[in-house]
């Protein structure tokens, strides 16, 4: 089946300090992965998204890339600001498939 | 461009009661599917709606229903409310020609059962 592991949090770091969040997957196939970011009281916003092996996606600064060989999909930045604060979520979707597998996100708190 | 809207933002609902939460997609979008988040977990997949018809169900039970409108509009229906339904209820949009490109999701419904 599907699946997606991240990274237990909370995690907690220092403004301009380097951030991984750990993300593997478990799919049959060749999946698109993503990442989603939630901030306190709001719904998803997508962050970034890879939708084939070596693929790397980027956004605000973020950045991720699709290793099939390692089934991974970890997500970086190189100097976290207090305001990308919030919860992270990895997830993935089965080419032609119709629903999104999440894991069960990760905590980030910046702190100044 | 108009976002996905989801409304209420909060209910307060008694066990056993009937709730309807829902759902605008974006513009464009002709796809709606719906997810349960559960405090501190990831969400998880009820349902997605196509056409007006479901396309697609996860793990949940029969007294979790929906609709979908012409105007691709949705409601989530949930009978015999649990206190473990206590969840945000989120709302997702998609093309059904690009799904691999993401969802668009609004910022949920927070649904408490006492």
């Amino acid at each position: 089946g599907n699946s997606v592991t991240q990274m237990e949090g909370p995690v907690t770091l220092s403004e301009e300090a380097f951030l991984t969040i750990n993300c593997t997957y478990t799919a049959t196939g060749y999946p698109s992965l993503f990442w989603y970011v939630q901030y306190p009281g709001e719904g998803l916003q997508l962050l970034l998204k890879a939708t084939k092996a070596d693929d790397k996606g980027s956004n605000k600064g973020f950045e991720a890339t699709y290793r099939k060989e390692t089934t991974s999909f970890h997500l970086e930045k190189g100097s976290v600001q207090v305001s990308d604060s919030a919860v992270y979520f990895c997830a993935l979707i089965q080419t032609g498939a119709n629903n999104l597998f999440f894991g069960t996100g990760t905590r980030l708190t910046v702190i100044p | 461009e108009t976002g996905v809207t989801q409304s209420p933002t909060h209910l307060i609902k008694t066990r056993g009661q009937q709730v309807t939460l829902r759902c605008s997609s974006q513009s464009g979008h002709n796809t709606v599917s719906w997810y349960q988040q559960a405090l501190g977990q990831g969400p998880q997949f009820i349902f997605q709606y196509y056409r007006e018809e479901e396309n697609g169900r996860g793990n949940f039970p029969p007294r979790f229903s929906g609709l979908q409108f012409p105007n691709y509009s949705s409601e989530l229906n949930v009978n015999a409310l649990e206190l473990d339904d206590s969840a945000l209820y989120l709302c997702a949009s998609s093309s059904r020609r690009s799904p691999n490109y993401g969802y668009t999701f609004g910022s949920g419904t927070r649904l408490t059962v006492v």
